[in-house]
């Protein structure tokens, strides 16, 4: 059983250019979350989305970041315009659709992200 | 605001030492508490957890009690060894039926034989 695949696991990007980030929850799963890891910082949690729907954003910086989980395919995390403080790395998790274990994500590598 | 403070690292054993990482909690409601565990080139994944006050989360030799009178959930083992080396992360949630984890910044430990 495959665990939660992120894809790229690095990426550089220079100012001002868009990033994506893409997850892929585990098979069975049906719930993704995005936390983010600044340097010395524990993971912050930016949003949680389930199929085509966004439940909550609340961690989500207000201007250049969205994501989505589509009804096909892995999640995405988009940043446009990229700055360097998005310097980062940036975690995806996923939940079973049942059976849920309050505070049990399986998450995936990471992907980190360099903005020169 | 809710959130948690670990014990700064990194850590350094040798192996078979008695391990503790501190771990402490600012919570405003009544909070569950877990310990995650990121081995080198692994995602996270729970080590154990422990929903109400008195409980001890226990998993690979690894102990925590949660602490409601010192709002502390401390990660002890006996005796480390070499493949416990990873990042430790102590978290906790308020939202039962969700995820939304607070997480400490996390405390590396490396086990040396």
């Amino acid at each position: 059983n495959a665990g939660v695949m992120q894809n790229p696991r690095h990426l550089v990007r220079r100012r001002g250019q868009e990033a994506r980030l893409r997850c892929s929850p585990m098979k069975g799963h049906s719930h993704v979350y995005w936390y983010r890891q600044l340097p010395e910082e524990g993971l912050k949690f930016m949003v949680y989305l389930q199929k085509e729907n966004i439940i909550d954003e609340s961690g989500m910086p207000k201007e250049r970041f969205s994501a989505e989980f589509p009804k096909e395919g892995p999640s995405i995390l988009r940043i446009q315009q990229v700055v360097r403080g998005d310097s980062a790395a940036y975690f995806c998790a996923s939940s079973p659709t049942t059976g849920v274990i309050p505070g049990e994500l399986f998450f995936g590598e990471g992907s980190r992200l360099t903005v020169l | 605001g809710n959130s948690v403070t670990q014990m700064e690292g990194p850590v350094t054993l040798s192996e078979e030492a008695f391990l503790t990482i501190n771990c402490t909690y600012t919570a405003t409601g009544y909070p569950s508490l877990f310990w995650y565990v990121q081995y080198p080139g692994e995602g996270l994944q729970l080590l154990l957890k422990a929903t109400k006050a008195d409980d001890k989360g226990s998993n690979k030799g690894f102990e925590a009690t949660y602490r409601k009178e010192t709002t502390s959930f401390h990660l002890e083992k006996g005796s480390v060894q070499v493949s416990d080396s990873a990042v430790y992360f102590c978290a906790l949630t308020l939202i039962q039926g969700a995820q939304k984890l607070v997480f400490g910044q996390g405390t590396r430990l490396t086990i040396n034989p």
